[in-house]
């Protein structure tokens, strides 16, 4: 059972404009969330993360996005650049820190100049 | 600071053969993940390590996966033997203990033919 969903397969956004790429959960108890970004033929890079006592959090020209009762949380990134092309994993955790995390599935984004 | 360094980056195998997977964290990191990653999913994990002690490995098949982390820095993983559903990418993460994202590495995209 997929405990964090990322229904968006893919998403295309031009040069300049904003990306919104979304994430839903299903358990209560998760604390923490993070997402992640992977380029081709690497390992997911750490993106940013927000905790459940926070509603956003922000870093450059990303911002998270958490609500709580609707379980759900989403990725904000303004202004969108070619190098954000990747596929975007959002995560979560059931306590503070790193261990067992649940992935999504991913998002594959494509910013077009 | 060098990252979370794997190996080897690709391995081609015939179904039934064994095969290893290398990894060696980033120093001073306590925690250390191994998880799988299939086509079009995101990392699910197999087995998390605190120093030398493997703390949960409820997901990792144990009739024929195994892995160690002798001294509580490398690690290896190893599937024997190998059937055609091992084809996946192994990711090795590593974080300090109690932190709060995890640091991945590059992967081993594993072929069983």
């Amino acid at each position: 059972d997929q405990q964090v969903k990322q229904n968006s397969p893919s998403l295309s956004v031009q040069e300049g404009r904003i990306s919104i790429l979304n994430c839903d959960y299903t358990n209560s108890m998760f604390d923490y969330f993070l997402w992640y970004k992977k380029y081709p033929a690497e390992g997911p890079t750490f993106l940013i993360s927000i905790s459940s006592i926070k509603d956003k959090n922000e870093d450059g020209r990303f911002t998270v996005f958490l609500n709580k009762s609707a379980k759900h949380l989403s990725l904000h990134i303004v202004p969108s650049q070619p190098g954000d092309s990747a596929v975007y994993f959002c995560a979560a955790s059931p306590q503070t820190g790193a261990n067992n995390l649940f992935f999504g599935t991913g998002t594959r984004l494509t910013v077009i100049p | 600071e060098a990252g979370v360094v794997q190996s080897p980056r690709y391995k081609i195998i015939e179904k039934k053969q064994p095969v290893a997977f290398w990894c060696n964290p980033i120093s001073g990191h306590n925690t250390l993940y191994w998880y799988l990653q299939n086509l079009g999913q995101g990392p699910e994990l197999l087995i998390r390590y605190e120093n030398e002690e493997a703390v949960d490995d409820s997901q990792l098949p144990k009739d024929r996966f195994s892995a160690e982390r002798l001294k509580g820095v490398d690690s290896t993983l190893k599937i024997q033997p190998a059937e055609l559903g091992d084809s996946a990418v192994y990711l090795c993460a590593s974080s300090p203990s109690g932190g709060i994202e995890a640091f991945f590495g590059q992967g081993t995209r594993l072929t069983v033919v």
